[in-house]
C-alpha cells in the first residue's frame, strides 16, 4: 500500500508570507494527525482529524494555523502569516483506528521542512 | 500537564556496544509506544507496551515497561550501523487520548 505522502518536502518562505502544507494519508485511514518538530526537540502534537472532523486541535499554537480535511481524504495545514518561530519539520501521520486505544500505530509521512526567514 | 522525560539526549557508542534509552514520567501511564527515526527520515513505529512489567523483544531490541507504569526503556544489544537514528518514546495522554512525545535519544556510532 502507498504510505503517507506530504508535499512539499521543503519550503523556504519569508516572514509574513503564507504557506500551505498537504498530507495524503494511507487510503482507508480515518485518523489523521499533524505534528511539528523543532530542531532537536520533542515532537509536538498539533491536531487530530477523524474523517473530516477535528477531533482535537488543542496543540495548534495560535490562529495563524488553519487545518482542513475536506471530504475526509487529504488534509492541508496553512500558516498565515508565517513567523520565524514556525520553522521546523511538520509531520503528518495516519492510523486506521484511534492510535493507542486500539493498538493502532501511527504511520508517518516524510515531513515538510519549513524554514521561515 | 503530563510530560515525559527521555534520557540521554545523545549516546555515542562503538559498533558492537550496547545502547539504552530511558523514558520517565511523573504520572502513571496507560501505555507507551516506541518509534525510530532514521537520519532524514520519519518516525517509524516499533512497538507498544501496555502491561505493568511487560518485556518485549525484537531481535536485538528489548523494550520494558516499569512495574509502576511510570517508566520505560529500550535496550539494543551489540549495536550495528543500521541502528543509527533517534529513538522516541510516546506515552499515551489520558486527558485527550493523544500521544505525548519524549525529546528522543540519538544513537550515534563512533567511526
Amino acid at each position: 500500500e502507498a504510505g503517507v505522502t506530504q508535499f512539499p518536502s521543503h519550503s523556504v518562505i519569508e516572514k509574513g508570507q503564507t504557506v500551505t502544507l498537504r498530507c495524503d494519508p494511507i487510503s482507508g485511514h480515518d485518523n489523521l494527525y499533524w505534528y511539528r518538530r523543532v530542531m532537536g526537540k520533542e515532537i509536538k502534537f498539533l491536531l487530530h482529524f477523524v474523517k473530516e472532523s477535528k477531533q482535537d486541535e488543542s496543540g495548534m499554537p495560535n490562529n495563524r494555523f488553519l487545518a482542513e480535511r475536506t471530504g475526509g481524504t487529504y488534509s492541508t495545514l496553512k500558516v498565515q502569516p508565517a513567523e520565524l518561530e514556525d520553522s521546523g519539520v511538520y509531520f503528518c501521520a495516519s492510523s486506521q483506528g484511534r492510535a493507542v486505544l486500539y493498538n493502532s500505530p501511527l504511520h508517518f509521512g516524510n515531513g515538510t521542512r519549513l524554514t521561515v526567514t | 500537564g503530563q510530560q515525559v522525560m527521555q534520557i540521554p539526549q545523545y549516546q555515542h557508542v562503538q559498533e558492537g556496544e550496547d545502547f539504552t534509552t530511558y523514558c520517565n514520567s511523573s504520572t502513571t501511564l496507560s501505555n507507551i509506544q516506541w518509534y525510530k527515526q532514521r537520519p532524514g527520515g520519519h518516525p517509524v513505529f516499533l512497538i507498544q507496551l501496555v502491561k505493568s512489567g511487560e518485556v518485549k523483544k525484537q531481535k536485538r531490541l528489548t523494550f520494558q515497561f516499569g512495574e509502576a507504569k511510570k517508566n520505560s526503556s529500550l535496550h539494543i544489544t551489540a549495536t550495528q550501523t543500521t541502528d543509527v537514528g533517534t529513538y522516541f518514546c510516546a506515552p499515551f495522554m489520558d486527558s485527550n487520548y493523544q500521544l505525548i512525545w519524549g525529546a528522543g535519544t540519538k544513537l550515534i556510532i563512533k567511526p
